[in-house]
């Protein structure tokens, strides 16, 4: 199908450890885009990846986009207790309702002080 | 920060009861979706409009119906509210093609149906 599988479902670390979420699909994806839903609150857009092999930096977060462009990456560097949250991919949707996206099922993040 | 307004923020009702969930931007977009969260899971999109007069239903089967007579305007409505209900209802508007543009949703609503 369409869905994109995302791992872990959960992830627990200690403050200033790293952090990666993967996110993995059965087709190749024209681009991918990544969200972050704090406790309580609604997703936010983070950053879309479109080219083979892409590599995005935003402070200590880094997006990968496979160079096959089936699977992406979010990877935080030394994670501080902001990065609290839910992780979200999503992919586009192909079929009857083109241009809407798909979301995975999340990683829920959680840092220990 | 997002221009895209939601009310109730929560909202608690009894069974049987019609709601409306309203969602405002200000962004002028064309396109505006519906999605609903179970606390912590994944999103499920159960309304989209790509403009004026548009709506189509999502992905996920949904009792409850929606309007488009105004660009800045897409309401949501359960004719008869059920605890089933109970969830996060997210409405969301994207500059283009979301797959380009991106979502930007709003606050959400949490409802519960008791």
């Amino acid at each position: 199908g369409q869905q994109v599988m995302q791992i872990p479902q959960y992830q627990h670390v200690q403050e200033g450890e790293d952090f990666t979420t993967y996110c993995n699909s059965s087709t190749t994806l024209s681009n991918i885009q990544w969200y972050k839903q704090r406790p309580g609150g609604h997703p936010v857009f983070l950053i879309q990846l479109v080219k083979s092999g892409e590599v995005k930096k935003q402070k200590r977060l880094t997006f990968q986009f496979g160079e096959a462009k089936k699977n992406s990456s979010l990877h935080i560097t030394a994670t501080q207790t902001t990065d609290v949250g839910t992780y979200f991919c999503a992919r586009p949707y192909y079929g009857g309702s083109q241009g809407n996206l798909i979301f995975g099922k999340g990683t829920k993040l959680s840092v220990k002080p | 920060e997002a221009d895209i307004y939601q009310t109730p923020r929560y909202l608690v009702i009894g069974t049987g009861k019609k709601i409306t969930l309203e969602c405002s931007q200000t962004m002028g977009h064309d396109k505006m979706y519906w999605y609903q969260q179970d606390p912590g899971m994944e999103l499920h999109l159960i309304h989209y409009s790509y403009g004026v007069n548009s709506t189509e239903k999502g992905d996920l089967s949904s009792e409850s119906t929606v309007s488009r007579i105004r660009t800045e305007h897409f309401p949501l409505t359960l004719e008869s509210a059920r605890p089933s209900h109970t969830s996060q209802y997210l409405c969301a508007s994207s500059a283009g093609p979301p797959t380009v543009y991106g979502y930007t949703f709003g606050s959400g609503t949490r409802l519960t149906v008791v």
